[in-house]
């Protein structure tokens, strides 16, 4: 039951360019989307989110773009800086379930 | 800054036995959840719970899975009969209410079943 899906297990990126991190989904019904960022050995660290009825949400380096026709989101991080290098997971609420994706591994090389 | 709290950070046991791992969320939260994550693959949502009682559970979380709020402050699961398959790491998580969505992490119990 994959209703949230990474495809890349790991992306590998210069530093001061642009990380794109990439996240599909299979169910309409999801109300919020969010990014964690998980390090070894801690748990998920919420970064950023967003809500179906908006297409763009902004802080800081992160952007998160939501194309719901597409059932897509993406994280975007600019300028990447190494202490960027993590695992990314997306995640989708309906219903105060949450469903998380397999991650994806950015390393941001200096 | 407040945070989520768990312990142990690890726990083996040997299958067939019960483990209860516990869990301290932030005061003010009214969500809680637990998660777990086999080696490799992605985090799985187990179960939230509002207001003393479970709100939602997944498919994962069956008759051997159990989950209390025994007083104000700590979240426990509790596996009744451990199989070598729940070995994963067990993470706790808390949100403030229904108005965010953004859930709090704790740094996870690493339960390894032999």
């Amino acid at each position: 039951d994959q209703q949230v899906k990474q495809n890349s297990p790991s992306l590998s990126v210069q530093e001061g360019r642009i990380s794109i991190l990439n996240c599909d989904y299979t169910n309409s019904m999801f109300d919020y989307f969010l990014w964690y960022k998980k390090y070894p050995a801690e748990g998920p660290t919420f970064l950023i989110s967003i809500s179906s009825i908006k297409d763009k949400n902004e802080d800081g380096r992160f952007t998160v773009f939501l194309n719901k026709s597409a059932k897509h989101l993406s994280l975007h991080i600019v300028p990447s800086q190494p202490g960027d290098s993590a695992v990314y997971f997306c995640a989708a609420e309906t219903g105060n379930q949450f469903y998380f994706g397999t991650g994806t591994s950015l390393t941001v090389i200096p | 800054e407040p945070e989520v709290t768990q312990t142990p950070s690890h726990q083996v046991t040997q299958m067939g036995q019960e483990v209860i791992l516990r869990c301290v969320p932030i005061s003010n939260h009214l969500y809680f959840y637990w998660y777990r994550q086999i080696l490799g693959q992605k985090v799985e949502f187990l179960v939230s719970f509002y207001n003393n009682e479970i709100s939602e559970k997944s498919e994962i979380f069956d008759d051997q899975f159990s989950v209390e709020r025994p007083d104000g402050s700590n979240f426990t699961l509790k596996i009744r009969s451990t199989k070598l398959e729940d070995s994963a790491m067990y993470f706790c998580a808390s949100k403030e209410d229904t108005g965010g969505y953004e859930q709090y992490f704790g740094p996870g119990t690493r339960l390894t079943v032999t």
